[in-house]
Order: structure tokens, then C-alpha cells, then sequence
């Protein structure tokens, strides 16, 4: 078992461009989530999915999107970066209440 | 609206010394979960611990403890003998039975052990 996987590990950004973190896990887990931490601060839950089909917004969800079209992967997509979004993603996921698993993290800085 | 509380911003420690991490949590559910997170300076979240609210036994795993006290609403971490190894920060959650499974994890506590 890979566990959850995260593509890129860091990336650099301009102002206004797009991407899309990918995230898959091999667990068979019917949630997923997507946080984001910035220096010396806790998780902040950007979005998160129940199953596929299903997502639904965090504490966090502006200037991001996200998708489920299978059980493995949950995409988070930034549109027109901002340094604002300049932080670390870590996308974890779990089978129901039970404990979380979470990929290595994506390092990321708009400049 | 549940909320975890870490109070101990940083702690710093001398090898071999014993700490004990704080978490205070808030929820008026009477099912949930809380969990321990340790997050090391390479970056990745590792699962040390879950307990069910209705499980208030103490844990201990090698020089790992956890002390869960419904009647303050705490779960507390202690580490033994500490090691420089133990130095990362340590993130306290709390997720409830039903509903969607959010999490809510606290700000997390710096642990630094000095050699």
C-alpha cells in the first residue's frame, strides 16, 4: 500500500497562474480532505469529500476547487494564485470517523 | 461547535527530562474521538493515537502516555525520558461520531528537546 500520495511536492507560482495538486490514496477510503498550514499554525480544512461525487467547503474554500470522480482521487485545484495561497497542502484521507491519513504535503509559494 | 485547545505554544526540554502535552477539548456530543498527531521537521502528520470518548483507560506505548479525563475534558500526552527524536510539533484532534467526520485539530505545541 502506497497509503496517500501528493503531486508535486513543491511548486513555484506567478501571480494569476492555475494548477491542480493531485492527490490519490489506495485505501479504499470514502473520505477525503484538503488542509492547508501555514508557518507555525495548525490545519485548516480547505474542502473535504465523503464519497465520490460528494464534496462539500471547509473553513478555508475560497480561491480553491475540487472535484471526486473516484474513490482514489481528490484534486484540489487553485485558480489565479495569490501569495496568499503560498502555504503547505496536505490532503489526507479516512474510513469514516477513523483516523486520518495524510499524504507527505505540497510546499508551495506564489510569488 | 467543538473546539481542541493547545495552550503550550512551545516547550522546550532537556534530554531525558518528561514532559506532558495539553489538549482541552469542547463538544457537547457524548460520542467522539480524539487523536494524537505528530508532525516532525521533515513535514509529514504520523498517527500516534486515538481514543473513544467512552474509553477513558490511559495509554501507554513504550515512553508514550495519554491521559484522557472526561471530567476536565482533557487528553493529555506525557513522554518519559524524553529523547531528541521527540522533537516535532504535536497536534491534539477531537472528530465526532456522526455528522460529516470533520476533524477539528488544535493549533499544536512545539516540542523542542535539547541534547
Amino acid at each position: 500500500n502506497a497509503g496517500v500520495t501528493q503531486t508535486p511536492k513543491f511548486r513555484i507560482l506567478k501571480i494569476g497562474q492555475s494548477m491542480t495538486l493531485q492527490c490519490t490514496q489506495d485505501m479504499n477510503h470514502n473520505y477525503m480532505y484538503w488542509y492547508r498550514q501555514d508557518p507555525g499554525m495548525g490545519l485548516k480544512l480547505i474542502y473535504y469529500s465523503v464519497g465520490a461525487g460528494i464534496t462539500d467547503k471547509g473553513e478555508v474554500p475560497n480561491g480553491y476547487n475540487v472535484s471526486r470522480s473516484t474513490t482514489e482521487d481528490f484534486p484540489l485545484r487553485l485558480e489565479l494564485a495569490a501569495p496568499s495561497q503560498t502555504s503547505v497542502y496536505f490532503c489526507a484521507s479516512s474510513y469514516s470517523v477513523d483516523t486520518q491519513y495524510f499524504g507527505p504535503g505540497t510546499r508551495l509559494t506564489v510569488l | 461547535a467543538q473546539k481542541v485547545t493547545q495552550a503550550q505554544t512551545e516547550i522546550s526540554v532537556v534530554e531525558k527530562e518528561d514532559v506532558t502535552l495539553d489538549c482541552v477539548y469542547e463538544t457537547r456530543d457524548t460520542t467522539y474521538y480524539l487523536f494524537w498527531y505528530k508532525q516532525p521537521p521533515s513535514g509529514e502528520l504520523v498517527f500516534l493515537i486515538r481514543r473513544n470518548s467512552f474509553d477513558e483507560q490511559n495509554e501507554i506505548s513504550g515512553r508514550y502516555s495519554w491521559n484522557f479525563q472526561k471530567s476536565t475534558s482533557s487528553f493529555n500526552f506525557t513522554i518519559t525520558a524524553s529523547q531528541v527524536v521527540d522533537s516535532a510539533v504535536y497536534f491534539c484532534a477531537l472528530s465526532l461520531s456522526g455528522g460529516s467526520y470533520i476533524p477539528t485539530f488544535g493549533r499544536g505545541t512545539s516540542l523542542i528537546v535539547h541534547p
